[in-house]
């Protein structure tokens, strides 16, 4: 257990639809970073908070959008889905906002869209 | 695009054997860490190396740095079915953003 726990592990839905992924980072860890990977986009960055602030934006679709709450724990939204948004989307967490830090990643959400 | 590119793509050896994957980067970095992936599983920090330094041990890893050329290496030695995984590189410091950047990452196979 990396101590970023990511909500739900998998998820089936159809095109068009909304869901909501959810992390809770590591006890103490300030920034939340998302991620998606797919077999041929590899790991792309999406977006990073830190205490509540979005810090850094990746390619992230305007039908994404993500938060990070008082309590720390971060959303990710995603509507209008489509076939290709299906992928494993990964939560990481890390003490402070510089990367030299490294991440601690959860282990991620399995999202299927059909 | 990604900053970094792992080569090979693919690596297959046998247990005992020594592992060498490599890493090319773009632009200038101040660290480069590697991370290594179980199928499905979410990523689990290595080691990381600093842009002033051009060697780092941790157990049977071993990353070389050379900003020169922009790249690194992350050997294993004595490899283990254990350590079969795909390992990736990440670069920060990219067009100055605070993030890490992802190669495509190497799948290592470890044949008993």
């Amino acid at each position: 257990d990396s101590g970023v726990t990511q909500t739900p592990k998998h998820l089936i839905t159809a095109t068009g639809q909304r869901v909501t992924l959810r992390c809770s980072p590591r006890s103490g860890d300030l920034s939340v970073y998302w991620y998606q990977q797919s077999l041929d986009q590899g790991l792309q960055f999406l977006i990073q908070y830190y205490n509540g602030e979005e810090r850094a934006k990746g390619n992230i679709l305007e039908r994404f959008s993500a938060q990070q709450f008082p309590d720390l724990h971060s959303e990710l939204n995603l509507s209008s889905l489509e076939l290709g948004d299906s992928a494993l989307y990964f939560c990481a967490s890390s003490l402070h906002w510089d990367p030299a830090y490294g991440y601690t990643f959860g282990s991620g959400t399995r999202l299927t869209v059909v | 695009s990604q900053q970094g590119e792992e080569d090979p793509q693919a690596l297959s050896i046998q247990e005992g054997e020594n592992a060498t994957m490599n890493c090319s980067y773009k632009t200038s970095i101040n660290n480069l860490q590697w991370y290594r992936q179980n199928s499905g599983r979410g990523l689990v920090h290595l080691i990381l190396i600093r842009s002033n330094e051009r060697e780092k041990h941790s157990g049977r890893l071993r990353v070389t740095l050379d900003t020169s050329k922009k790249s690194s290496s992350l050997l294993i030695t004595a490899s283990r079915a254990a350590d079969t995984a795909s390992y990736f590189c990440a670069t920060d410091g990219w067009g100055g953003a605070q993030k890490l950047v992802f190669g495509q990452g190497t799948r290592l196979t470890i044949n008993p």
